[in-house]
Formats: C-alpha cells, structure tokens, sequence
C-alpha cells in the first residue's frame, strides 16, 4: 500500500501566484481531507469529501481557495492568488469509513514569498 | 472554549520514566476519540484509538472519561524515540456527518 500520496512535497512561489497542491488518496477510502497546520493554529480542516462530493468546506479560508475531487483516486487544493499568510504544510487525509482513523500524506510545505 | 484542549507542554522526562497527558473536549455528544503522534516536520501517524473501556498497546495506555470530558494517554518506560508531539483528536456527529477535531498537541521531549 503506497499511502496517501500529495505532491509537491515543496512549493515555493511569489504572492499573486497560482498555486495546485495534489492528492490521491488510499485505495477504497472513501473520505478525503485536506488540512493545513501552521505553529500559531495548529492543524485546521479546510475542506472534506465523502464519496467524491464535498461534504463541509466552512474552513476555507475565503474565495482563493476552492478544491476539488474529480474522482475517488485524485483531489486538488487550489489557491489563487496565493498570498504570504499561505505559508503553512498543507496536508491530504484519506479514511476508509467514519469513525475510524485517518492516515495522512506527508505534506506539501507552501512557502508564499 | 475550544472544542478540543491540550496541554501544549513540552513535557520533558528522563528516559524510564512514566508520563500522561489529558486532552479535554466540549461536546459531550463526542463519539470516538484517538491519539495520533507528529514527528517534527512530518504528519501526524495514528497511534491508537480511545476506547470507553480503556485500551493497551504495549507501553502505551489510553482511557476515556466521558463524565468528565476527557481521554488521556499513559507512556510507561519512556523511551528517546518516544519524543514527539501528541495530538488528540475527537469525533463527533454533524448533520449526518462526522466533524473530527484535532487538539493543537502536547510535545513529549524524553532525556537521557
């Protein structure tokens, strides 16, 4: 089993910048979750899918941020324009049902300079 | 006050010794509840789920209490490589869905 697999590992970009941020989930897991972690506020849950379709976005920050699932195997976070106060590890959560525990990528580390 | 409350330490213990951290929670409608360990500059990895009957796995022992809100985590015989932060993170139903929440974490610096 490969894991939860998100790539870029690291993304360094200037503000006003477009950045995609990928993830595919653990085969037949059918919630995936995107969080970013920061010192200051820990790790907050910015959006999740179950079976594909996003089920709580109320912590996306605000309208430069949208993700999207496509498909079971493939999930993208997208922020656009990228500013400075992005700059936190963004990482991609996959469970197999609820209740259960998650199993986590290993990050991608945006730096917005 | 927040969903989910740590004790962010750092909780620093020799080697050998015993250590436990709680982590409270508001909702008393919570239904599961797990320990997960975070490396520094890595994710967080599963270590164990929090059952209502209390639970083992070898060195290390998790309880529930749900009258008092709050489920704690036992490390017996501390070792280096258990240096980490520990996050807990606690589940509960949300407009037929699960909202899971994750405490800010306790670190665990263990001392020769």
């Amino acid at each position: 089993d490969a894991g939860v697999i998100q790539s870029p590992r690291h993304e360094v970009t200037e503000m006003g910048q477009e950045v995609t941020l990928r993830c595919k989930p653990i085969s037949g897991h059918n919630s995936l979750f995107w969080y970013r972690q920061t010192m200051m506020r820990g790790l907050e849950l910015l959006i999740y899918f179950n079976n594909n379709v996003p089920i709580d976005d109320s912590g996306m920050p605000e309208d430069r941020f949208s993700a999207k699932m496509p498909n079971a195997s493939f999930s993208t976070l997208k922020i656009q324009p990228s500013e400075p106060r992005d700059s936190a590890v963004y990482f991609c959560a996959s469970r197999v049902r609820q209740g259960g525990g998650y199993t986590f990528g290993s990050g991608t580390r945006l730096t917005v300079v | 006050r927040k969903e989910v409350e740590q004790d962010p330490g750092p909780f620093n213990v020799p080697e050998g010794a015993t250590v436990a951290f709680n982590c409270t929670y508001s909702n008393s409608a919570s239904q599961s509840f797990f320990w997960y360990r975070q490396d520094c500059r890595k994710e967080p990895k599963l270590l164990m789920s929090v059952y209502s009957s209390g639970n083992e796995d070898g060195r290390f022992t998790a309880q529930l209490n749900r009258a008092s809100q709050y489920i704690s985590l036992l490390i017996r015989d501390s070792k280096l490589s258990d240096s980490a932060t520990y996050l807990c993170v606690v589940n509960k139903n949300s407009g037929g869905y699960q909202k899971v929440t994750f405490g800010t974490g306790t670190k665990l610096q263990v001392i020769p």
